[in-house]
């Protein structure tokens, strides 16, 4: 089983709508989740993180965690032709800096 | 703040030829970070450093993958020889342990390497 797993996409949702990202993760001591962007040919960005059980929002972006499902989501509301890109979500387990990335969904926005 | 930075941006070599990628993390940063993106593995780790010192090269993929950070502000991997299957995007990243144990990774702009 990968540690992070993501739904494999591609999700194309039309202008406007939401769009939903699903990430589980496998070490149930995971304490620190986040959200990349990467647009084709360039490097990923930030654009959401979460530690804590439930919701957090940014602007249109909200980042949903339940840790005993071991489950982190990501919405976008009001999808706009520029959110189209590969969403990584990313795993930092507890004592331990670096990330486990999963394998990345990739949205299409349909203007 | 520059950001991270990397070079070269693009490099085509030949098999067995030595490759040099370099890296310079944000200034203050305390790790950083090596990773290959191909598309059929995503993105994997291949080293981190945290105060220069390695802590962790258990994505090294083998003995001919070697990392360095002579000082806080540059790194090095260095591939020798190269081959066509090291072909791929290579990013570095950098962070600084925050609150809580919190640690966000900032990412450079890559370098996109070819081995014909």
């Amino acid at each position: 089983q990968k540690e992070v797993e993501q739904n494999s996409g591609p999700l194309s949702v039309p202008e406007g709508a939401i769009a939903s990202l699903n990430c589980t993760y496998s070490d149930r001591g995971s304490q620190s989740f986040f959200w990349y962007r990467q647009y084709s040919g360039k490097s990923p960005e930030l654009i959401m993180f979460i530690y804590s059980n439930g919701d957090k929002e940014d602007g249109r972006f909200t980042a949903q965690l339940n840790k005993a499902s071991q489950y982190v989501s990501l919405l976008i509301r009001d999808s706009q032709p520029s959110d189209s890109a590969t969403y990584l979500c990313a795993v930092n387990a507890p004592n331990d800096y670096k990330l486990s990335f999963g394998a990345g969904t990739t949205v299409t926005v349909r203007a | 703040d520059a950001g991270v930075i990397q070079s070269p941006r693009h490099e085509v070599t030949e098999m067995g030829q030595e490759v040099t990628l370099r890296c310079k993390p944000i200034s203050g940063h305390d790790y950083l970070f090596w990773y290959r993106q191909t598309m059929m593995r995503g993105l994997e780790l291949l080293i981190y450093f945290n105060n220069n010192v390695p802590i962790d090269d258990s994505g090294m993929p083998e003995d001919r993958f070697s990392a360095k950070m002579p000082n806080a502000s540059f790194s090095t991997l260095k591939i020798q020889p190269s081959e066509p299957r090291d072909s791929a995007v290579y990013f570095c990243a950098s962070s600084r342990l925050g609150g809580g144990g919190k640690n966000i990774q900032y990412f450079g702009a890559g370098t996109r390497l070819s081995v014909l």
